[in-house]
């Protein structure tokens, strides 16, 4: 069975920082994707990164990036220049079985605050 | 604009009493999911369909019934709502392109069964 784990359940960072926040899985299968998503207070899942188990590159969106070490089995999140508005509380999911099978199997999540 | 959408955002209802979320998507994805998230237990997945007329049991089945009649559409139906269903819904489709995937989330609903 896979397994999704998020050491940190809540981080303080001053504003225009970068943050790491960590991700590790465990999984068989050579095929899955990683992702990581943004729950602010009002509660709506909003889609942030998404990596291939097969993808040479860490992905990279805008401010967002995935630092992936597969032998480790990690997925780090980072965000660069941190902002007020980056607070909310932030998911890795893992995927396995391409076609979306399985669904996503999600972490317990990091509640981040930015402070000014 | 591609989205998930999802009603009624908010629910209060009574123990027994029949009723049905509704999910809608128009991105003509094949994959819609649902699932509930819980304080301390994160997001778990209800019920999942590949395609029209094809469902199957995520982690928490128990207590839910979907249906897939048509593409854009998978409503969650709660038969006798009890209070342990009290949560928050998401429902969720997904594309794939070349290798990279994306899920989207409906905005979510409330469910408070007294």
């Amino acid at each position: 069975a896979q397994k999704i784990t998020q050491t940190q359940p809540g981080m303080f960072v001053q504003e225009k920082e970068a943050v790491t926040l960590d991700c590790t899985y465990d999984t068989s299968d050579p095929s899955y994707g990683l992702f990581w998503y943004k729950q602010p207070s009002s509660g709506e899942m909003i889609f942030l990164i998404y990596q291939g188990s097969y993808d040479q590159q860490n992905a990279t969106e805008g401010r967002y990036s995935l630092n992936f070490q597969k032998a480790r089995k990690s997925a780090n999140l980072v965000i660069s220049a941190s902002q007020l508005g980056d607070s909310a509380m932030y998911f890795c999911a893992m995927r396995v079985s391409w076609g979306g099978a399985d669904g996503l199997t999600f972490g317990k999540g990091t509640h981040l605050i930015i402070q000014p | 604009e591609a989205q998930v959408t999802q009603n009624p955002r908010y629910l209060i209802t009574v123990t027994g009493k029949k009723l049905t979320v509704t999910c809608s998507q128009n991105m003509n994805h094949e994959y819609m999911s649902w699932y509930r998230q819980d304080p301390g237990l994160g997001l778990r997945q209800i019920y999942y369909s590949m395609n029209v007329e094809v469902t199957d049991k995520g982690d928490v089945p128990e207590g839910y019934k979907v249906s897939r009649k048509e593409k854009r559409n998978f409503p969650l139906i709660l038969e006798s709502p009890s209070p342990n269903q009290t949560s928050l819904y998401f429902c969720a489709s997904s594309s794939t392109q070349g290798s990279r995937e994306t899920q989207y989330f409906g905005p979510g609903t409330r469910l408070l069964v007294l």
